[in-house]
């Protein structure tokens, strides 16, 4: 089964209103949480990394302000998009890491991502 | 940005052939990994293979790398239909903290 859940998988919204996404780590606390970009036929592009209880990091070039990402507890992080516009119209993932998962070895799980239409 | 460039961008190819793609990074990576991902679906997990390692068999799948030349290669044998998919190289940059992806490959395998 799942071990990290994304929801919601499809939104529409109108050009100018804000949209949450989140992101749950179900069976394992997530000290670390990556939130993905995907266009169509495209490769992911990270946007941000989240840890529990500090800000996130952002990518170059990845408007904070527009992208707020919020890591409140150890299973939950949500990326909310602001005053989205059709040109946010896009495939969201999120991931989530173990407290020991990253260089070492470990993998990394996967959200089914969101499908995100700006209208 | 992409750290890995992968090619070819499409293969197409009939059911019981093998399908090679191939991934070259521009920066010294950890413990690459290969994923799998369905047309608007998340990210399977493949396969890792370390950066001390040279060859990683799973399955169907064997894995190359060559730390040397910044590559790795994905062998799929014996493809069959289902395994139609995009497929991503990733790994760990940043200092370990952050993980990137390849452009991809999206492999079509017909009957």
């Amino acid at each position: 089964g799942a071990v990290v859940s994304q929801h919601p998988s499809r939104v529409i919204c109108k050009s100018g209103t804000s949209v949450k996404i989140e992101c749950r780590s179900l069976d394992f606390q997530a000290t670390t949480m990556f939130w993905y970009r995907q266009f169509p036929k495209q490769s992911l592009m990270l946007m941000a990394t989240s840890n529990e209880g500090s800000k996130a990091t952002y990518e170059q070039g990845v408007e904070k302000d527009k992208f707020l990402i919020n890591h409140a507890s150890l299973t939950l992080s949500t990326l909310t998009v602001t005053s989205a516009h059709p040109e946010d119209s896009s495939f969201y993932i999120c991931s989530a890491s173990f407290k020991q998962g990253l260089a070492s070895g470990n993998t990394i799980y996967f959200g089914e991502g969101s499908w995100l239409t700006v209208v | 940005s992409q750290q890995g460039e992968e090619d070819p961008q499409a293969l197409s190819i009939q059911e019981g052939e093998n399908a090679t793609m191939n991934c070259s990074y521009k920066t010294s990576i950890n413990n690459l990994q290969w994923y799998r991902q369905n047309s608007g679906r998340g990210l399977v997990h493949l396969i890792l293979i370390r950066s001390n390692e040279r060859e990683k068999h799973s399955g169907r799948l064997r894995v190359t790398l060559d730390t040397s030349k910044k590559s790795s290669s994905l062998l799929i044998t014996a493809s069959r239909a289902a395994d139609t998919a995009s497929y991503f190289c990733a790994g760990f940059t940043g200092g370990g903290n952050k993980l990137t992806f390849g452009t991809g490959t999206q492999l079509k395998v017909e009957l």
